[in-house]
């Protein structure tokens, strides 16, 4: 099946700084990448949709000036904690789908730690 | 909106044992049914899926119908492996009954298998 890669795997950084997940589809095109975020011993919650080339698209309540989304190519999409806060510590999970009606894969997750 | 319970565990069985995961939804249109995999260290990865109404849905010896009379769509298994000891996740897409294009997942159930 095809592969997602997500990088890092897992990052800590400190309160105010920011830090920068990557997503890659790696043998095949991604019109669509998906990006959610999990809590411990909770569901998958998607926080927003990136189109290759447009503007991402985000849930009610996450705020896009803190989670900034890019998909510039299709092949990488990459989300940017800026500011992070000790609440903002929580396991990043990528999606990328070729096209609408076609299955979405799933990259591994990033573990991010804010202290 | 739309939403996903699934029975929390972990659930611990005896291998051979046979496997239910209960799973209900609530969606505003016809939703799209999915359950996903997640093995230890790596990507979710679909397991299986039903579209509309009484389809089932089937994949490595896993089974689950679109019971729509009960909004339900429990993950079963007649003899499981230790190699099936995973986390398993319920999902829906909605989008045609105005949801988002992603996913809407349950909260997981940890399933441990004993030799």
């Amino acid at each position: 099946g095809a592969v997602v890669s997500q990088h890092p795997s897992w990052v800590i950084c400190k309160s105010g700084t920011s830090v920068k997940i990557e997503c890659r589809s790696l043998d095949f095109q991604a019109t669509t990448m998906f990006w959610y975020r999990q809590f411990p011993k909770q569901s998958l919650m998607l926080m927003a949709t990136s189109n290759e080339g447009s503007k991402a698209t985000y849930e009610q309540g996450v705020e896009k000036d803190k989670f900034l989304i890019n998909h510039a190519s299709l092949t990488l999409s990459t989300l940017t904690v800026t500011s992070a806060h000790p609440e903002d510590s929580s396991f990043y999970i990528c999606s990328a789908r070729w096209d609408r009606g076609y299955e979405q894969y799933f990259g591994p997750g990033t573990r991010l730690t804010v202290t | 909106g739309d939403s996903v319970t699934q029975m929390e565990g972990p659930v611990t069985l005896s291998e051979e044992a046979f496997l239910t995961i209960n799973c209900t939804y609530t969606a505003t249109g016809y939703p799209s049914l999915f359950w996903y995999v997640q093995y230890p260290g790596e990507g979710l990865q679909l397991l299986l899926k039903a579209t509309k109404a009484d389809d089932k849905g089937s994949n490595k010896g896993f089974e689950a119908t679109y019971r729509k009379e009960t909004t339900s769509f429990h993950l079963e298994k007649g003899s499981v492996q230790v190699s099936d000891s995973a986390v398993y996740f319920c999902a829906l897409s909605d989008v045609l009954g105005g949801g988002a294009d992603g996913l809407t997942f349950g909260k997981g159930t940890h399933l441990i298998i004993q030799p």
